[in-house]
C-alpha cells in the first residue's frame, strides 16, 4: 500500500519565479493538505483540499494556490518566489468521512530559493 | 487562538534512560491530540493519537502518552531511549476550520541519545 508521495525531492529556484510542487495521497484517501515547514520550526498549514475546491487557508498570501485532479493527487503552486518561501513542503493525506483529524505525511520537497 | 507549547527545545538523554517531551495546548473543546517525530530530511510519522476515552494511550516504538485535562499537556514518554529515537519530536492539535480539519503544531523538541 503506496503511502503519501511527493515530487520533486529538491529543488533550487530564484527569487521571483514560480515553482510547481507535487502530491499523490495515500490509497483511499480524498483530502490533501499542505505544510509549509521552515528551518528549525514546525509545520504551518497552508490549505486543504477536498472534492477538487479548497477548503481551508492559512495565514499566507495569494501567492500559494492549489489544485486537486479527480484522482485526489494534488498541486500546490508558489509565484513570484520570495527568499522566505525557502522551507520543506509537507503533504498530508486523510479521509474526510473518518471522523477523526489524522493525517498522514509525505516526504516532503525541499525547496531552496536563491 | 489556539497553540500548542513544547518547551523543550533540545532534549539529551543517554541510552537506555527513561524520556518525558513535555506539550501543553490552549483549546476551547476537549482537543484530538498527535504526536508525530521527524528523522532528519523525513517527512512526519505519527506515533500516537488521543481522540477520547482511556487519557493514556500507547503508541509504535514503545512510546506513550498521557492526556491531562485539568493541566492542558499531553506529555509523551518511554521508559528506555534507544539510538535509533535521536529525531525531533512535534506535539499537535486537531482543529476545526471552516469544514476543514487541520493541525496546530508545536515548534518541536530535538531529542539527542548518548551511547
Amino acid at each position: 500500500d503506496a503511502g503519501v508521495t511527493q515530487s520533486p525531492t529538491h529543488l533550487i529556484k530564484t527569487r521571483g519565479q514560480q515553482v510547481t510542487l507535487r502530491c499523490s495521497p495515500k490509497s483511499g484517501h480524498d483530502t490533501v493538505s499542505w505544510y509549509q515547514q521552515a528551518l528549525g520550526q514546525g509545520p504551518q498549514f497552508i490549505f486543504q483540499y477536498y472534492e477538487e475546491e479548497e477548503r481551508q487557508r492559512g495565514n499566507f498570501p495569494d501567492r500559494f494556490s492549489g489544485h486537486q485532479f479527480p484522482n485526489y493527487s494534488s498541486e500546490l503552486n508558489v509565484n513570484a518566489l520570495l527568499l522566505g518561501d525557502s522551507a520543506l513542503y509537507l503533504c498530508a493525506s486523510s479521509l474526510a468521512g473518518g471522523g477523526t483529524y489524522e493525517q498522514y505525511f509525505g516526504p516532503g520537497t525541499r525547496l531552496t530559493v536563491t | 487562538a489556539q497553540s500548542v507549547t513544547q518547551p523543550d527545545i533540545h532534549i539529551t538523554v543517554s541510552e537506555g534512560a527513561s524520556l518525558e517531551l513535555r506539550c501543553n495546548y490552549s483549546y476551547g473543546a476537549t482537543p484530538y491530540l498527535f504526536w508525530y517525530v521527524q528523522s532528519p530530511g523525513q517527512g512526519l510519522q505519527l506515533l500516537l493519537k488521543y481522540f477520547s476515552g482511556d487519557t493514556l494511550v500507547q503508541g509504535i516504538k514503545g512510546f506513550e502518552a498521557e492526556f491531562k485535562r485539568s493541566q492542558s499537556s499531553f506529555n509523551l514518554r518511554k521508559p528506555s531511549v534507544h539510538w535509533s529515537d535521536a529525531a525531533e519530536y512535534f506535539c499537535a492539535v486537531g482543529l476545526r476550520a471552516g469544514s476543514a480539519r487541520q493541525l496546530t503544531f508545536g515548534s518541536g523538541t530535538q531529542l539527542t541519545v548518548l551511547p
